[in-house]
C-alpha cells in the first residue's frame, strides 16, 4: 500500500542549527502538508504546497520555516534556527487532486528535540 | 475563528463495548468540512471520515458511526463492539470549504482493555 515516508524519525540538534525533515509523499499525490503537534497537544497547521508555492501557511509558520520540493518526489521542511519551542513531532502529508480536501495520507512523523 | 472542543482527553473500556467519542465545534462559515482521523501508537494519522456541513445524514461503516448534529455543532463518533485494535488516540478536526487547513482538537486516548 502506498504510503508517506518520512525522514529522520528522530533528530536531536541544539538550539539555533538548521534542520531539514524530509518526506517523500505518495508518488501520484499533488497537494503536501506540514503538520506538527507539540507533545500532549493537538496537530497544528503550518503549510501547504502546490504546484512549486506554498497556498497557504499558518502563523506558526514564520522567516524561520521554509518548504521546498527539490527534485520532484522530495518534499522538504527547513528550520533556519531552531529555538526550543520547536520540539515537536513533524508530520508531512499528501493527497490527490481529485481526494476531497482534507482526506490526507499522512506519514508517521519526524520528532524533533531542540536542545 | 474556527475550534474543535474534545472534552473528553482520555477514555477505557472493556472489550465489546460500545464507546462515543464526542466532538463539539465552533465557526462562523455555513459551508464547512468535519473529519476524524485516527492516531494509533505507530504515530501516523489515519483518516476515518469527512462530512460536508450540508449534509447531515450519520453515516454507519462497520463498526464506526458517526453522528452530526449541526443544532448542537456536534460531530460525534461511535465505536460499537470495541476491540484491542481500536486503541488509539481519536482527534476531530474542521476546515472551512475550499480551504485546505484544518483545524484540529485536542483528542482523546482511547484504550480498550481486553
Amino acid at each position: 500500500e502506498p504510503e508517506v515516508t518520512q525522514t529522520p524519525s528522530h533528530q536531536v540538534t541544539q538550539m539555533g542549527q538548521e534542520v531539514i525533515l524530509r518526506c517523500v509523499p505518495i508518488s501520484n499525490h499533488l497537494y503536501f502538508y506540514w503538520y506538527r503537534q507539540i507533545l500532549g497537544q493537538k496537530v497544528e497547521f503550518l503549510v501547504s504546497f502546490y504546484n512549486n508555492e506554498i497556498s497557504e501557511k499558518s502563523e506558526i509558520f514564520d522567516d524561520q520555516f521554509s518548504v521546498e520540493r527539490p527534485d520532484g518526489s522530495n518534499f522538504t521542511l527547513k528550520i533556519r534556527s531552531t529555538k526550543l519551542e520547536d520540539s515537536a513531532m513533524y508530520f508531512c502529508a499528501s493527497r490527490t487532486s481529485g481526494a476531497n480536501t482534507g482526506e490526507l495520507f499522512f506519514g508517521e512523523g519526524s520528532r524533533l528535540t531542540v536542545l | 475563528a474556527q475550534k474543535v472542543t474534545q472534552a473528553q482527553t482520555e477514555i477505557s473500556v472493556v472489550e465489546k463495548e460500545d464507546v462515543t467519542l464526542d466532538c463539539v465545534y465552533e465557526t462562523r462559515d455555513t459551508t464547512y468540512y468535519l473529519f476524524w482521523y485516527k492516531q494509533p501508537p505507530s504515530g501516523e494519522l489515519v483518516f476515518l471520515i469527512r462530512r460536508n456541513s450540508f449534509d447531515e445524514q450519520n453515516e454507519i461503516s462497520g463498526r464506526y458511526s458517526w453522528n452530526f448534529q449541526k443544532s448542537t455543532s456536534s460531530f460525534n463518533f461511535t465505536i460499537t463492539a470495541s476491540q484491542v485494535v481500536d486503541s488509539a488516540v481519536y482527534f476531530c478536526a474542521l476546515a472551512r470549504f475550499g480551504n485546505e487547513k484544518l483545524t484540529f482538537g485536542t483528542g482523546t486516548r482511547l484504550t480498550i482493555i481486553p
